[in-house]
């Protein structure tokens, strides 16, 4: 079955503490995304990959660091979490040929509180 | 600035009706505009994606509009049930990157 899997779904941490949030694909998709959902700011991009080893901010990406080693596996990293980064987080994949045209594959989210 | 606006941010109706949502754009040139469906707790999930030369798209009792020209695409769903209660996203793609995403509009559709 084609999916994003994104983990953990809940997490509650407190600030500075390191964490990361997993996120892979088996649908051999070259572009990743990172989004955060917050009430009336609806999704808005952290980060982005293009491919391997390429990788692009965001509108939101202040506090957030990410890697891209293999394809399938793109994690979201948090050096020193802060209490206004406790959102909704999804992952995405994408692929932009003829047919899919960039649409989007979302995991099932994670949601963090930093306290 | 770039801008994207989803016209309400809930709406109800009655069950039989179409809804009708509605997503307008400032400052874009997309390539192509995406419709999601968002339940609470899960991920957004694709329905309809319509390219810039195109003015419309079905698909079974969803239809979306595309005008360039008043930089707006509209949403039908015809003859609405309850089960299509949710949240509805607009996005759109300039080519450029990944999506932008309108903050959605929260369909309820009463029985």
């Amino acid at each position: 079955e084609a999916q994003v899997t994104q983990n953990p779904r809940y997490l509650i941490t407190v600030t500075g503490k390191k964490l990361t949030v997993t996120c892979s694909q088996n649908m051999n998709h070259e572009y990743m995304s990172w989004y955060r959902q917050d009430p009336g700011l609806g999704l808005r991009q952290i980060y982005y990959s293009m491919n391997v080893e390429v990788t692009d901010k965001g509108d939101v990406p202040e506090g957030y660091k990410v890697s891209r080693k293999e394809k399938r596996n793109f994690p979201l990293i948090l050096e020193s979490p802060s209490p206004n980064q406790t959102s909704l987080y999804f992952c995405a994949s994408s692929t932009r040929d003829s047919t899919t045209k960039n649409i989007q594959y979302f995991g099932a989210g994670t949601r963090l509180s930093v306290l | 600035s770039q801008k994207i606006e989803q016209n309400s941010e809930a709406l109800n109706i009655q069950e039989g009706k179409t809804a009708t949502l509605t997503c307008n754009y400032t400052n874009y040139s997309p390539a192509y505009l995406q419709w999601y469906r968002q339940d609470p707790g899960r991920g957004p999930v694709f329905l309809l994606l319509i390219r810039e030369n195109e003015k419309e798209k079905r698909k079974e009792r969803l239809k979306v509009t595309f005008d360039t020209t008043l930089k707006q695409s509209l949403f039908h769903i015809t003859a609405s049930q309850p089960a299509d209660s949710a949240t509805y996203l607009c996005a759109l793609d300039t080519g450029r990157r990944a999506l932008t995403f309108g903050s959605g509009t929260r369909l309820q559709v009463q029985p």
